[in-house]
């Protein structure tokens, strides 16, 4: 099994609501990410989580949310959006995130819309 | 501060011709570059990476070229097929020594193959 799984798919939210994003991974990865990526852009680095620790928070804000609660599990809880946060959400895994350049496994994404 | 800058924005190609897609860097301490390809609707999927201590790896119809001295790398794409039509990120990241850094991207290249 080689996938990162993500769920939903795709997400409408109003700006007061509070919703979570969930990835999942099944490879024995022991670092995962969360990335922001804006139509024909590239993705944009959010956090970074290294054996359930996050290790790397790319200055964003507090209305995202991250949380790593097994090696397999990867949330992003939302609260607050602005229309401006409406993007697709990539997740993706590597073997071990312990500082060797390894492949990164990317999630379909959930496409955000925040109204 | 763009840290890798790509290009062409985008490119159309004849099916059975050569794609060529360039980046350029600006920070030494990369040591890792992966191309990725992207279709819509999809994350970013892993095509072929290089470390600096090559200068070319040729994977099937894809190529990358390795210029350490410029800080340049290109990927070439053989007999260009329809199915290649995708968004082309190049991409780099670094041995930080004891934690995932993830990757900095560069803004992709849009490839279109005509039949």
């Amino acid at each position: 099994d080689t996938e990162v799984t993500q769920t939903p798919k795709h997400l409408v939210m109003g700006m007061t609501n509070k919703k979570s994003l969930k990835c999942e991974q099944h490879m024995g990865h022991r670092a995962m990410y969360w990335y922001k990526q804006k139509a024909k852009k590239p993705p944009e680095l959010m956090f970074v989580y290294s054996y359930e620790k996050l290790s790397i928070n790319e200055s964003v804000p507090s209305r995202f949310s991250p949380e790593c609660p097994n090696s397999s599990l990867l949330n992003l809880h939302l609260h607050a959006l602005q229309p401006e946060d409406s993007a697709l959400y990539l997740c993706a895994s590597s073997r071990s995130g312990q500082g060797v350049n390894e492949k990164l496994f990317f999630g379909s994404g959930t496409q955000l819309s925040v109204l | 501060q763009q840290q890798v800058k790509q290009s062409p924005q985008s490119l159309i190609v004849q099916k059975g011709g050569i794609s060529i897609i360039n980046c350029a860097y600006e920070n030494t301490a990369f040591d890792y570059f992966p191309w990725y390809q992207q279709f819509p609707g999809k994350g970013p999927a892993l095509l072929i990476a290089i470390r600096p201590d090559v200068s070319e790896k040729k994977e099937g119809r894809f190529t990358i070229s390795f210029n350490k001295s410029a800080k340049q790398f290109s990927l070439h794409i053989m007999d260009s097929q329809p199915g290649d039509s995708a968004t082309y990120f190049c991409a780099a990241s670094r041995d930080s020594g004891g934690g995932a850094d993830g990757l900095t991207f560069g803004k992709g290249t849009h490839l279109i193959i005509q039949p």
